[in-house]
């Protein structure tokens, strides 16, 4: 399967800074990354979708000026935690869509576990 | 809309005997669904996926599971539980082309499947 790398892989911070998170497929270019958000003992809810070229869409309820998406490349999405805050304490997954048309399969990045004190 | 409702969020089995994880969903179009699986730090793994052909679905590690159109179903199985089985399993639905919202999916809440000895 396609591989999709994450960095940090954890990160602690002080509340009130902001923190960058890196989404990179390696395998194959994606214009399309999808950002979930997991907090403990609950499911993934998608926040955004990350479209290469141009801004990014975010899901009811998600505040894109608190959670800025960069999708810089073809191979690279970012997501920045503007001003955070401890409830913004989560797991952070992103996924990057097959390149086959109509498979419909995603493939997922290892997290980054954002801990805000 | 879509969603996803697994029906149990803890399920526990001996080690030998036959596992089922149950499943939901609701879709205004013709779904693609998938089983994810997530051992504790570790990210997401696809089980399998039904895309809407065969509609009884094998997957790794001995997984299957099969699409009820008429129940809105999609259990997953397992005839044989391997402590290595136990984690975090959750099922997916994905709209595909056709409808709105292709490529997003959405997770049920988790189902935690624990095997002993």
């Amino acid at each position: 399967g396609a591989v999709v790398s994450q960095h940090p892989s954890w990160v602690i911070c002080k509340s009130g800074t902001s923190v960058k998170i890196e989404c990179r497929s390696l395998d194959f270019q994606a214009t399309t990354m999808f950002w979930y958000r997991q907090f403990p003992k609950q499911s993934l809810m998608l926040m955004a979708t990350s479209n290469e070229g141009s801004k990014a869409t975010y899901e009811q309820g998600v505040e894109k000026d608190k959670f800025l998406i960069n999708h810089a490349s073809l191979t690279l999405s970012t997501l920045t935690v503007t001003s955070a805050h401890p409830e913004d304490s989560s797991f952070y997954i992103c996924s990057v869509p097959g390149a086959l048309v109509g498979t419909d399969t995603q493939y997922f990045g290892p997290g980054t576990r954002l801990t805000v004190l | 809309a879509q969603s996803v409702t697994q029906l149990d969020s803890h399920v526990s089995v001996s080690e030998g005997t036959p596992v089922l994880l149950r499943c939901n969903y609701s879709s205004s179009y013709s779904p693609s669904l998938f089983w994810y699986v997530q051992h504790p730090n570790k990210g997401l793994q696809l089980l399998l996926k039904y895309t809407s052909a065969a509609t009884l679905v094998k997957g790794i590690n001995g997984f299957e599971a099969e699409f009820k159109k008429s129940e809105t179903s999609f259990h997953l199985t397992k005839p044989s539980a391997h402590m290595s089985d136990a984690a975090e399993y959750f099922c997916v639905v994905s709209v595909g082309a056709g409808g709105t919202s292709y490529g997003k999916l959405t997770f049920g809440q988790g189902t935690i499947l624990t095997v002993h000895p």
